[in-house]
């Protein structure tokens, strides 16, 4: 089993649409959580950390379950610039040292 | 403010040869994690350095190997090649257990 698990997608949807990935990690002692976008040929880069009481910047929220080990990305109205593959990002900080654990991704393709 | 740096962009090898790859941390970082990221996966953690020494490592051979200098820059070095081993090789440099940020990554094609 992977450590952390996503949606397969293409996610296709069209502008102003409201679009949720889903993903699951396996390690229960792990300490912090994000979503990285990636665009095509490009470094990840920080969208968000998640923390278990929810968290939302704009038109983005996500959400940490972790009595289920569950974490959400909700994005709303969408654009088509936030076309891009949505990386979910576990950290067990192991020894105390940072050390991320990256889902597959799930591809977004916002249509006009 | 410079963020992180890696050099070369593009690379081009043939199986069984050697690579280096640099990078130079955001200014003021002094920990490198290198990434492995194969395509259409999310990247891998090969290893991470701090005060020049590897400080922890992930689930890659002994081909792969790095080295970090005074300045905190800090190289990774792949030796005989494999064809598997074509990926975006990305550094992430932090400052004690701070947010990681990436470099634009090397891209490697082994042929």
């Amino acid at each position: 089993r992977k450590e952390v698990e996503q949606d397969p997608g293409p996610f296709n949807v069209p502008e102003g649409a409201t679009v949720a990935f889903n993903c699951t990690y396996s390690n229960s002692a792990s300490q912090s959580f994000f979503w990285y976008r990636q665009d095509c040929r490009k470094e990840p880069k920080l969208l968000m950390s998640v923390y278990s009481s929810g968290n939302e910047d704009g038109r983005f929220t996500a959400q940490l379950n972790r009595a289920s080990q569950y974490i959400s990305l909700l994005i709303r109205d969408s654009k088509l610039s936030d076309s891009a593959t949505y990386l979910c990002v576990v950290n067990p900080f192991s020894g105390g040292y940072n050390k991320l654990i990256f889902g597959a991704g799930t591809r977004l393709a916002v249509h006009p | 403010d410079a963020g992180v740096t890696q050099s070369p962009t593009h690379l081009i090898k043939t199986r069984g040869q050697q690579v280096t790859l640099r990078c130079s941390p955001k200014s003021g970082h002094d920990t490198v994690s290198w990434y492995q990221q194969a395509l259409g996966q999310g990247p891998q953690f090969i290893f991470q350095y701090y005060e020049e020494e590897e400080r922890q490592r992930g689930n890659f051979p002994d081909r792969f190997s790095g080295h970090q200098f005074p300045n905190y820059s800090s190289e990774l070095n792949v030796n005989a090649l494999l064809l598997g081993d074509s990926a975006l090789y990305l550094c992430a440099s932090e400052q004690g257990g701070s947010d990681q940020y990436f470099g634009p990554g090397t891209r490697l094609l082994v042929l």
